[in-house]
């Protein structure tokens, strides 16, 4: 079975500066999909950012980026120029290549301070 | 948009109740889920389902019952709710061969007294 694991229950940044969020996983499968979900106080999940497993090629989404190490199971997620509106939860989440088997992390809870 | 929805958005039942969530999407997406979210677990499955008349149990489904006859709809039973189904449930929906990732609904926060 697939487990996901977020060391980091809460972490804080200040408004502009960069910030990581940390984000192993196990699986014996070669292709599957990563995900970085962010959910704001309103409780609506949004997608923030996936990767396919098969691309060594980061993903990138404006100020979203990921460091996917295949090799370690590891799925960062890099925030620059942190805003307000960042604070939120943010979910790392796994799905392998068939789509049923979606599996979250536990969260980590980021606060953008001013 | 994918056109999902969850009602109700808020529910206080007691214990031994029967009490019945439900999901619906506009659109024929193949896979349909539950989940419940609860403080340090994350989000965890309680059922999916690939397809009509299709069902499968996740990491947590005792205590739930799901269906879905239609497509568009999958219900998704407590049938004597306990306090410890107190939580946030999510519906989501996959773009099964167009896009890997889910969808979700609003959610429902549900409570049980």
């Amino acid at each position: 079975a697939q487990t996901v694991t977020q060391s980091q229950p809460e972490m804080s940044v200040q408004e502009a500066e960069t910030v990581t969020l940390s984000c192993t996983y196990d699986t014996s499968e070669n292709n599957y999909y990563l995900f970085w979900y962010k959910q704001p106080p309103s409780r609506q999940m949004i997608l923030v950012i996936r990767q396919e497993a098969y691309k060594q090629q980061n993903a990138t989404e404006n100020r979203f980026s990921v460091n996917f190490q295949k090799a370690a199971k590891s799925f960062s997620l890099k925030i620059s120029d942190s805003q307000l509106g960042d604070t939120a939860m943010y979910f790392c989440a796994f799905s392998n290549n068939y789509g049923q088997n979606f599996v979250f992390g536990p969260g980590t809870r980021l606060s953008v301070l001013p | 948009d994918a056109g999902i929805t969850q009602s109700p958005r808020y529910k206080i039942t007691e214990t031994g109740r029967q009490v019945t969530l439900m999901c619906h999407q506009t659109w024929s997406h193949s896979y349909m889920f539950w989940y419940r979210q609860d403080l340090g677990h994350g989000l965890r499955l309680i059922y999916y389902s690939a397809a009509a008349d299709i069902t499968d149990k996740g990491e947590v489904p005792d205590g739930y019952v799901v269906s879905r006859s239609k497509t568009e709809n999958f219900p998704l039973t407590l049938e004597s709710a306990t306090r410890s189904q107190t939580s946030v449930y999510f519906c989501a929906i996959q773009w099964r061969w167009r896009a890997p990732e889910a969808f979700f609904g609003q959610g429902t926060r549900l409570t049980v007294v």
